[in-house]
């Protein structure tokens, strides 16, 4: 049973490059979230999408799109990737309870 | 503005005694409280959820306390044990705008054998 799965676990970008973090979940979830973790800030929401079709801002959007591709996939893109950006990347879903699945995340760097 | 905050960055517990972890949060509309556990290089897991509606929440060796008027929850970990040893971060769910769940800043719990 996979769950939430990432791609890719680390990624070495340079200042200005562009990338899209992927995920998809096989749990038939409507919700999917992306966060972001840096040291002393927790876990921020990016963006997050209640439903298919659906996308919204959370907390820290700027400098980040999302595509909810389908029901399974959540994909997050950097237009033009910035070192205030390096930080682990996670993605969750939710069905209709209060808990989140969370992927492994993605360790991005950008030099 | 931080609507869930965790004061301590970290906590070290003797192995058997009880580990209290605290969370505090600002905004009254939020409809659950959760705590996650997480490992290094692995994502969060959920560990226990508190209703809005209620004080206290048990599973096994672990507990939630809710104190709705102070705006404060807890979480309390007896016997602890090495293996607890991770980051816990403390969340609270909105009932409305897509339901967003918001994180504190987690508190990194040492458990000493």
């Amino acid at each position: 049973n996979a769950g939430v799965t990432q791609t890719p676990k680390f990624q070495v970008l340079k200042t200005g490059q562009s990338m899209t973090l992927q995920c998809a979940q096989d749990m038939n979830h409507n919700s999917m979230y992306w966060y972001r973790q840096d040291p002393g800030m927790g876990l921020r929401l990016i963006y997050y999408s209640a439903s298919e079709g659906t996308t919204d801002k959370g907390e820290v959007p700027n400098g980040y799109n999302v595509s909810r591709l389908n029901k399974r996939e959540f994909s997050l893109r950097l237009e033009s990737a910035a070192p205030s950006q390096t930080s682990v990347y996670f993605c969750a879903s939710r069905t209709g309870g209060e808990k989140l699945f969370f992927g492994s995340g993605t360790q991005l760097s950008v030099l | 503005d931080q609507q869930v905050k965790q004061n301590s960055p970290s906590l070290s517990v003797q192995e058997g005694r009880i580990s209290i972890l605290n969370c505090d949060y600002t905004n009254s509309m939020f409809d659950y409280f959760l705590w996650y556990k997480k490992y290094p290089a692995e994502g969060p897991t959920f560990l226990i959820s508190i209703s809005s509606i209620k004080d206290k929440n048990e599973d096994g060796r672990f507990t939630v306390f809710l104190n709705k008027s102070a705006k404060h929850l807890s979480l309390h970990i007896v016997p602890s044990q090495p293996g607890d040893s991770a980051v816990y971060f403390c969340a609270a769910r909105g009932n409305t705008g897509g339901f967003k769940t918001i994180f504190g800043a987690g508190t990194r719990l040492f458990v000493k054998a």
